[in-house]
């Protein structure tokens, strides 16, 4: 059973601060999405990586940074974090680069930023 | 641009009702359509997928198709249960550079009445 993690299920973190939001999958998985979801906007591509220290912007990368150091984690950065930011983050990884493979995601990360 | 539009936005039906979800889509060049069911404060969970070939998948109570002429997809609910409140994303990938990007639409929510 394939499982995604992420380390918080709720975060409180103040503007500017520097937030980290991580992203583990067991099952060897080759690419990994962060998104955001809002309500009325659906979710949102920031960040993927199909690789090891490899990474691509999706559609809404301003603000954000990644970090795939090894390839069971996925980090989203926050380097100064804003009001705007406050959303839902979800995490996602895919077996490979086929197209019709899964994604599977994580239960999310509700971020508020005060 | 690549874009997902959904319709209804929400949709209120009885406990042992029928109903018929839809997407239209601009993604192009397009890979592959999947339907998730994300209950609250859950990641998504996939349902369908259907490839340029296909034009009709099902899953249980659960029954997609696909008209790749028109870009439309539905997703037709069977004898629908209390279990299928949710909201149901269609999300839509294109296929660039080796990889696969994935287009979400906003949902639509369901909810099921007893």
């Amino acid at each position: 059973d394939v499982k995604v993690t992420q380390s918080s299920r709720y975060l409180v973190k103040r503007t500017g601060e520097k937030v980290f939001l991580e992203c583990v999958q067991d099952m060897d998985h080759e690419n990994m999405f962060w998104y955001r979801q809002d309500p009325g906007l659906g979710l949102r591509l920031i960040y993927f990586s199909y690789d090891v220290k490899m990474k691509e912007k999706g559609d809404i990368p301003e603000g954000y940074s990644v970090s795939r150091e090894k390839k069971e984690r996925f980090s989203l950065i926050l380097e100064s974090a804003s009001t705007n930011q406050t959303s839902m983050y979800l995490c996602a990884s895919r077996p490979g680069t086929r197209g019709t493979d899964t994604q599977y995601f994580g239960p999310g990360t509700r971020l508020t930023v005060l | 641009k690549n874009q997902v539009e959904q319709s209804p936005q929400s949709l209120i039906i009885l406990e042992g009702k029928n109903c018929t979800l839809q997407c239209n889509y601009t993604v192009s060049p397009f890979s592959n359509l999947r339907w998730y069911k994300q209950d609250t404060g859950r990641g998504p969970v996939s349902l369908t997928i259907m490839t340029f070939s296909e034009n009709t998948k099902s899953n249980g109570r659960y029954t997609a198709t696909l008209d790749a002429d028109t870009k439309q997809s539905s997703l037709h609910i069977t004898a629908s249960q209390l279990s299928d409140s949710a909201s149901y994303i269609c999300v839509v990938s294109r296929s660039s550079g080796g990889s696969y990007i994935p287009t979400f639409g906003r949902g639509t929510s369901l909810i099921v009445h007893p």
